[in-house]
Order: structure tokens, then sequence, then C-alpha cells
């Protein structure tokens, strides 16, 4: 199993820009979820979902979208890319049976100049 | 929603001598607590968890303790090497209903030889 995996490994937008990020699972894990990670400030919840067709907002939903089309995959979009948006993204997947452990992927790291 | 904090945000440590990590949460709902650890540049990758009926659990020279009346719980490593050199975040359930979790801001955790 290749387990999470993300595409690309590295960005840089100009401002105004958009992109998506690919994220994508072989673990058959109904729940994906898509975080920022910033210099000293811990992980925050950008989406996430609980199965194929099913998306809701996490804790700094503004600026992204996401659609959860099949179980495998779940691409994160940015419309009109802001500098407040140069960090680094995990994609991160559960079998979301009961609270448990959430594989992330390697990460995408975004500059927007 | 639920807060997690973490204490101290760095720590050093002389090699083979113990660490300690604090974390505390304000949600007294919260079932599950995870640990991760995060390299420089890598993704993070959990290292041991524990659930609310559980008040300790130990894997080799981790150790995590769980206090649900004061709402905080520890990561202990004994014995530290080099390679425990890392990024450690704590995190707590938000809600078992789609797994998803809290996390703290992160502890730089630095072993010197």
């Amino acid at each position: 199993n290749a387990g999470v995996t993300q595409t690309p490994k590295f960005r840089i937008l100009k401002i105004g820009q958009s992109m998506t990020l690919q994220c994508a699972q072989d673990m058959n894990h109904n729940y994906m979820y898509w975080y920022r990670q910033d210099p000293g400030m811990g992980l925050k919840l950008i989406y996430y979902s609980v199965g194929a067709g099913i998306t809701d907002k996490g804790e700094v939903p503004n600026g992204y979208n996401v659609s959860r089309s099949t179980t495998e995959d779940f691409p994160l979009r940015l419309e009109l890319a802001a500098p407040s948006q140069t960090s680094v993204y995990f994609c991160a997947s559960s079998t979301g049976t009961q609270a448990g452990e959430q594989y992330f992927g390697p990460g995408t790291r975004l500059t927007v100049t | 929603g639920e807060n997690v904090e973490q204490h101290p945000s760095t720590l050093s440590v002389q090699e083979g001598d113990s660490a300690v990590i604090k974390c505390t949460y304000s949600d007294s709902a919260s079932n599950y607590f995870p640990w991760y650890k995060q390299e420089l540049g890598k993704r993070p990758q959990l290292i041991i968890d524990i659930r609310s009926n559980v008040g300790e659990k130990k894997d080799q020279r981790i150790a995590v303790t769980l206090n649900k009346t004061a709402k905080h719980f520890s990561l202990h490593i004994t014995e530290t090497q080099p390679e425990d050199s890392a990024v450690y975040f704590c995190a707590a359930s938000i809600r078992v209903r789609d797994n998803r979790l809290a996390f703290g801001k992160g502890n730089q955790v630095v072993v010197i030889p």
C-alpha cells in the first residue's frame, strides 16, 4: 500500500492564481481531512469528509474548496491565492469506525508571492 | 470547541535523560488522545495514543498518562536518544462521529548528545 499520497510536493503561486492540491489514499478509508500547518501553530483543520459525496468545513475553510467524488480521492482547491495561504498542507485519512489514528500524507509546501 | 494546549514549547534534554511533555484539554467529552511525532520536513506520525477508559499506556521507551479529572495527559520519553529530537503534537478528539482531532501547537524536543 502506498498509504496517503499528495501532489505536488512544492508549488509557488502568484497572488490571484488558483490550483488544486491532490490527495489520494489506497487504504479504503472513509474519513479524509485537509490540514494546514503554519510555523509554531500546529495543525489546523480546513475541510473534512466522512465518505464519498460528503464534505464539511473545519476550523479554517475560507479561501478553499473540496470535493469527494470517490473514496480514494480528496482534492483541495485554492481559488484566488493569497499570501496568507502560504503554508504546508497535509492530507490525512482514517477508518473512522471509532476515534483513532489519522494517517498523514507527505505534505505540499505552498508559497504564494 | 475543544482547546488543546501544550507545555513547554521547547524542551532540551541530555541524551539518556527523560523528557516529559504535558497537554491540557478543555472538553470533558473528549475520549481519545494521540501523540504525533514530526521530524523536520516530514509528515506527522502516530507514536502512541490513549483512550479515556485507560489511565496509562506504555510502548518501550514511550508512555502516556491521562488524568481525566484534571483534563491533562502527558508524554514520557525515557532514556532519550538523538533520534527522539523532533516536534511532538498532542491531540484530543472533538467528536467521535467524524473522528476529528484538535491539535496542540507542538513541542520542540532537542536531545543533546
